[in-house]
C-alpha cells in the first residue's frame, strides 16, 4: 500500500527566511505526489503535484517541491516565508483512485 | 467558477441520531470523494463516487453511507451516531479524464459534533 510520512509535527520559521516542510513516501510503482495546505476552519487547497518530469515542481503562492527518487522524498519549500503561510500542510500520494494523506505538519511563521 | 460547496457548515447531534451531509462539486467534476478529519486520526478516506456509482470505499463501518445523484451532487449519511463520529467531514471533487493527473478540490467541510 502507498503511504507518506511527515516527520515533523511542527515547523517554526522566521518571516523572510526559507522554509522546508518534509515528506517521504513509500509506493509501489511510479509515485504521484501532491501537497495541500489547510487554513483554520477551511478545506484543503491544492498547492502542487509531481507526476513525472522535472524534479523541481513549482506551485501556487511561491511554493515549490523537490522530488528525490533515491531518498524517496518530496519536500515542500519556499525561499522567503510569509506570516500568512502559517497553516497545516499535508503531503499526499495517489493510491489508485484514492489519495493517502500524511499526518500533516503545522507551519508557524513568526514575524 | 464556483468551488465545492458543503452544507451545512456546522451540525450538533446527539448519540443515536442520524445525519445527512451534502456536497455540490465543481461544475463539470464527476468524481466526489469524502474524507473524515480528526485530530487523532488525521484525514481518512470514506468513499468515492463517480457517475452515481461508488467506486471505492475506505475502512469505515456500514453506518457510514453515501450516494451520488445524476447532477454529481453527493450526500453522505451517518446512522446511529457515536461520540467518536465528531469530526470535520470534507468533500472533494475532481476531473476524471486523467485519474492520476487530477488533484482533489475540497470544500470547507461540515463540522459535526456528537453529544
Amino acid at each position: 500500500a502507498q503511504s507518506v510520512a511527515q516527520p515533523e509535527d511542527q515547523v517554526n520559521v522566521a518571516e523572510g527566511n526559507p522554509l522546508t516542510v518534509k515528506c517521504t513516501y513509500s509506493v509501489s510503482g511510479n509515485p504521484y505526489l501532491f501537497w495541500y495546505v489547510q487554513y483554520p476552519n477551511r478545506g484543503l487547497q491544492f498547492l502542487l503535484k509531481y507526476i513525472t518530469g522535472d524534479n523541481l515542481v513549482k506551485g501556487s503562492y511561491g511554493f515549490e517541491a523537490e522530488f528525490n527518487k533515491s531518498q524517496t522524498s518530496f519536500h515542500l519549500k519556499k525561499p522567503s516565508a510569509l506570516v500568512s503561510d502559517s497553516a497545516l500542510y499535508f503531503c499526499a500520494v495517489r493510491d489508485g483512485q484514492n489519495f493517502v494523506f500524511g499526518p500533516g505538519t503545522r507551519l508557524s511563521v513568526l514575524p | 467558477k464556483a468551488g465545492v460547496t458543503q452544507t451545512p457548515r456546522y451540525l450538533i447531534k446527539t448519540r443515536g441520531q442520524q445525519v445527512t451531509l451534502s456536497c455540490s462539486p465543481i461544475s463539470g467534476h464527476r468524481s466526489v470523494s469524502w474524507y473524515q478529519q480528526t485530530p487523532g486520526q488525521g484525514l481518512q478516506f470514506l468513499f468515492e463516487y463517480f457517475s452515481e456509482t461508488q467506486r471505492n470505499k475506505g475502512n469505515f463501518p456500514g453506518r457510514f453511507s453515501g450516494r451520488q445523484f445524476s447532477n454529481s451532487r453527493s450526500e453522505m449519511n451517518v446512522s446511529t451516531l457515536e461520540l467518536g463520529d465528531s469530526a470535520l467531514y470534507l468533500c472533494a471533487s475532481s476531473l476524471t479524464t486523467d485519474v492520476y493527473n487530477s488533484p482533489l478540490h475540497f470544500g470547507n467541510g461540515t463540522r459535526l459534533t456528537v453529544t
